[in-house]
């Protein structure tokens, strides 16, 4: 079965620093990844999605994403961070061409930016 | 364009009860999602809607939780007789596109549900 590891379950980040998130996957065929992202008393909002080509894309607000097929890894980046940044973040994978589109998460990661 | 709208946002309800869950997907979108996050875990699937069949149900708990969505629009998730354990919020998520090689799915507030 497909898993998906978020390695940090906390981060705390004065604002302006940088950020990367890590994310894992466990699949051995070709998958779709995803960012999301919720913000306190809102829904849960794309951030980014990768599907094919330049395994760097980019999202909203400033939010990066790389994709490196022989690492399973699919890290979320941002050179700055901002107080409104403060949200929690969502990895998300789902396999391709198996007929099954359910999306697999990881547990998330809490981020709060200091002010 | 309006998003994917749950209701209610929040229910209270005692161990034994039956509640109803409501999802309203974004219009013209075939795929309807129900996905559940238990405190502190992962959001985890529970089934998966083309219109109106089911096309992916591996995810329900139990025969305690049914899922219907008549007529391929709105869906509905029931959850009876209700335990402690099905406590957490469940989220609805629509898409529209089909075979699975490049679909966004598109997710509504959720609905937290209290089981006391």
């Amino acid at each position: 079965a497909q898993s998906v590891s978020q390695h940090n379950h906390h981060v705390i980040l004065s604002e302006a620093a940088s950020l990367e998130l890590g994310c894992n996957y466990s699949y051995g065929g070709t998958v779709n990844l995803f960012w999301y992202v919720q913000y306190p008393g809102q829904h849960l909002q794309l951030l980014l999605k990768y599907f094919s080509g330049d395994p760097l894309v980019k999202g909203i607000k400033g939010f990066e994403a790389e994709f490196i097929k022989s690492k399973f890894s699919f890290n979320l980046r941002k050179p700055s961070v901002q107080w409104s940044d403060t949200a929690e973040y969502f990895c998300a994978v789902t396999p391709r061409n198996t007929g099954f589109q359910k999306l697999v998460f990881g547990t998330g990661t809490r981020l709060l930016v200091s002010p | 364009e309006a998003g994917v709208t749950q209701f209610p946002s929040h229910s209270v309800i005692e161990k034994g009860q039956t509640v109803t869950l409501r999802c309203d997907p974004i219009s013209g979108h075939d795929n309807l999602y129900w996905y559940r996050r238990v405190m502190g875990k992962e959001i985890k699937f529970l089934l998966h809607f083309v219109k109106e069949s089911k096309q992916d149900e591996s995810g329900m708990p139990n025969n305690r939780f049914l899922a219907e969505r008549t007529g391929g629009t709105y869906s509905t998730l029931k959850v009876q007789p209700a335990e402690l354990e099905d406590s957490g919020v469940y989220f609805c998520a629509s898409s529209q596109e089909r075979g699975g090689t490049q679909e966004t799915q598109y997710f509504g507030p959720g609905t937290r549900l209290l089981v006391l």
